[in-house]
């Protein structure tokens, strides 16, 4: 069974641009949960996603977003980057039950100058 | 505020010695906790769970504890061996009530270094 797949691994943008990451969830998990990494913070919660429903959002701004598609595959969009937006990007995939495990993909390295 | 806390950044242990990883959280909603274990460039792997019903979970050379009325829990690793190098994260999620859907917070993490 494949894993969780992130693309693309790295990615270099500059101040005020926006990028679109990718989460393909191990197959027939229907839930994706965003996280980003920092030194300074950890794994933060960003958002999650079941069903092409956001049901649970984390404390970001407006500037991260995501969606989730039919097959369960999902994108987080952050516009107008900063440079604190530097971070790795993960994500996890479950079914989305109570107390079920998530499973990460390899996470997106993104850096902003 | 810092819900989960791991207040060990490093631990340094020898091979074949019991390694073992503390973590305190402080909102009494969590009721569901995991360890996983990271290498550099890849995602976090799960290790081991404990729901708050329980005070044990035991997995092989993994066994966690849990002490709800300390808000505390922590990861013994028996025999360590050179390959459990890596960070360790706990997380806790409140998995009851349907409000966390898909949250998880994490520690901060620790260091594990297992010498030969």
């Amino acid at each position: 069974k494949a894993g969780v797949t992130q693309t693309p691994r790295y990615l270099i943008k500059t101040r005020g641009q926006q990028v679109t990451l990718s989460c393909s969830p191990i197959s027939g998990h229907r839930s994706v949960s965003w996280y980003q990494q920092t030194p300074g913070q950890g794994l933060q919660f960003l958002f999650e996603y079941f069903s092409e429903t956001q049901r649970n959002k984390g404390n970001f701004p407006g500037r991260f977003s995501g969606r989730q598609f039919s097959n369960s595959r999902s994108e987080m969009n952050v516009s107008t980057l900063e440079l604190g937006d530097s971070a790795l990007y993960l994500c996890a995939s479950s079914s989305g039950q109570p107390r079920d495990i998530q499973y990460f993909g390899a996470g997106t390295r993104l850096s902003v100058l | 505020d810092q819900q989960v806390k791991q207040n060990s950044p490093s631990l340094s242990v020898q091979e074949g010695r019991i390694s073992i990883l503390n973590c305190d959280y402080t909102n009494s909603m969590f009721d569901y906790f995991l360890w996983y274990k990271k290498y550099p460039a890849e995602g976090p792997t799960f290790l081991i769970s404990i729901s708050s019903i329980k005070d044990k979970n035991e997995d092989g050379r993994f066994t966690v504890f849990l002490n709800k009325s300390a808000k505390h829990l922590s990861l013994h690793i028996v025999p360590s061996q050179p390959g459990d190098s890596a960070v360790y994260f706990c997380a806790a999620s409140a998995a009851a009530g349907g409000t966390s859907y898909g949250k998880l917070t994490f520690g901060q993490g620790t260091i594990l270094t297992v010498h030969p």
